[in-house]
């Protein structure tokens, strides 16, 4: 079975350093994968997505960066983090037919300080 | 650019009785998918309904239904005979055929408050 893994679940980080967060997914090749921010109680804000190794559709001009080393790897970075990319972050991934539904991670609560 | 308008941030319903979350959408698109997701307080993501776009007849799972109107651009959502555990933050979102790199955006969420 198909499974998505995302770590860190908590980090607490200060404005200035660098960041990456990490998605990998288990048990499917070449999925669609995506990186999206939630502030609290708001809506999930798309911020990256790609159909396959190296290709990267940004989404929101920003602070952040998303590569995508591996066929099942998808990784979001900042070099200076800001105040305002405190957030809740998830990635999912979906399989290739555009008709099947995305899994997520369980997320990761970034706190800028 | 493809969006997602949820108009209603916040619905209350009392138990056992039917609420309908709205859902608006904007596309130049003719095939796509549409989706409801529910995140509870655990914040996972659950899908809970998908309805494609070249099928008229309306998607149902158990107690949850849709009402797609494709010409309105319109997606709600009928949750019927409501319990204490479909409270939650329901998303809509809206998925791009393939040739567009199967882009999926969602809306702003509506939290749904179920009283006992």
């Amino acid at each position: 079975s198909q499974t998505i893994h995302q770590w860190p679940a908590t980090l607490v980080q200060p404005v200035g350093s660098p960041l990456s967060l990490e998605c990998t997914v288990e048990g499917t090749s070449n999925p669609n994968l995506y990186w999206y921010r939630q502030a609290a109680g708001r809506g999930l804000q798309l911020l990256f997505y790609s159909v396959g190794i190296g290709q990267i559709s940004s989404e929101v001009p920003q602070n952040l960066s998303a590569s995508r080393p591996q066929d099942r790897q998808f990784i979001l970075s900042s070099k200076k983090l800001l105040l305002s990319d405190s957030g809740f972050y998830l990635c999912a991934w979906s399989g290739t037919g555009w008709n099947t539904e995305a899994f997520f991670g369980q997320g990761t609560r970034l706190t800028v300080v | 650019a493809q969006t997602v308008t949820q108009s209603q941030p916040e619905m209350s319903v009392q138990e056992a009785e039917t609420v309908t979350l709205s859902c608006t959408y904007d596309t130049s698109e003719s095939d796509y998918y549409l989706f409801w997701y529910k995140q509870p307080p655990s914040r996972q993501m659950i899908l809970v309904i998908r309805q494609e776009a070249y099928k008229q007849q309306n998607a149902t799972e158990n107690r949850f239904s849709v009402n797609f109107q494709k010409a309105a651009k319109s997606f709600s959502l009928k949750i019927s005979d409501s319990q204490l555990g479909d409270a939650a933050m329901y998303f809509c979102a809206y998925r791009s055929p393939q040739k567009y790199g199967n882009k999926l955006v969602f809306g702003a969420g509506t939290i749904l408050r179920v009283k006992s």
